[in-house]
């Protein structure tokens, strides 16, 4: 089976930088997904991983070690509309099917 | 026009009642997903299917069905609707392969059952 763990809720100020993590454990692994949420709407696609490492995209950078089970999502240069859910999830080995995280809830304040 | 459609937006129905959320889509994919998400726990994955004669269960496929008429729709039903099953429903699509192959997602479709 899966198991996603993320923080429930974080908050940070406008232009700081702020780290959301996860943790999981798969069947099997074949990359690791980060997705934006705002309220109400639906996910878009921020960031994929697949070997350990980080992935640099702009103002935002997520890495991943595969034998620890482990990735995190970095965010610089705060602005207040990155205020959303951000949401891991890996993809597992067998059937390729996406399993989502509760998700990490952002708060980002003046 | 978007990628991936989802009717109706917003639903209010009531217990006992049968009732079908559909979902199209251009972008040509062979995978589509239905995830509902409740407050506090995220996307649950009810139903997948990776080709039009493919369907899998998800982790809480009891008290929904689907169908997968074409490559382009998946239409997820519930057979005798709950107030439990009170959610915002997303369906999602993505490529087959094994690389970045990130998902699309609808718009959603807000159901509440009185």
């Amino acid at each position: 089976g899966q198991n996603i763990d993320q923080p429930t809720e974080m908050t940070a100020t406008e232009g700081a930088i702020v780290q959301i993590n996860c943790t999981y454990q798969t069947s099997g692994f074949n990359g690791l997904f980060w997705y934006q949420q705002h309220a109400g709407e639906a996910p878009t696609f921020l960031s994929y991983n697949v070997l350990d490492g980080l992935e640099e995209k702009g103002r935002f950078s997520s890495f991943l070690s595969r034998s620890k089970g482990y990735s995190y999502l970095l965010l610089k240069e705060l602005q207040m509309k990155d205020s959303a859910s951000y949401l891991c999830a890996p993809r597992d080995g067998g059937y390729n099917k996406l399993i989502f995280g509760a998700g990490t809830r952002l708060a980002v304040h003046p | 026009d978007a990628d991936v459609t989802q009717t109706p937006r917003n639903r209010i129905t009531k217990t006992g009642k049968r009732i079908m959320l559909e979902c199209s889509q251009t972008k040509g994919h062979d995978r589509m997903y239905w995830y509902r998400q409740d407050p506090g726990l995220g996307l649950r994955l009810i139903y997948y299917s990776f080709d039009v004669k493919d369907i899998n269960k998800g982790e809480i496929s009891d008290g929904y069905s689907v169908s997968r008429q074409a490559q382009a729709k998946f239409s997820l039903s519930l057979e005798s609707a709950i107030p439990n099953q009170t959610a915002l429903y997303f369906c999602a699509t993505s490529d087959a392969g094994q690389g970045n192959t990130e998902a699309f997602f609808g718009q959603g479709t807000r159901l509440t059952v009185v």
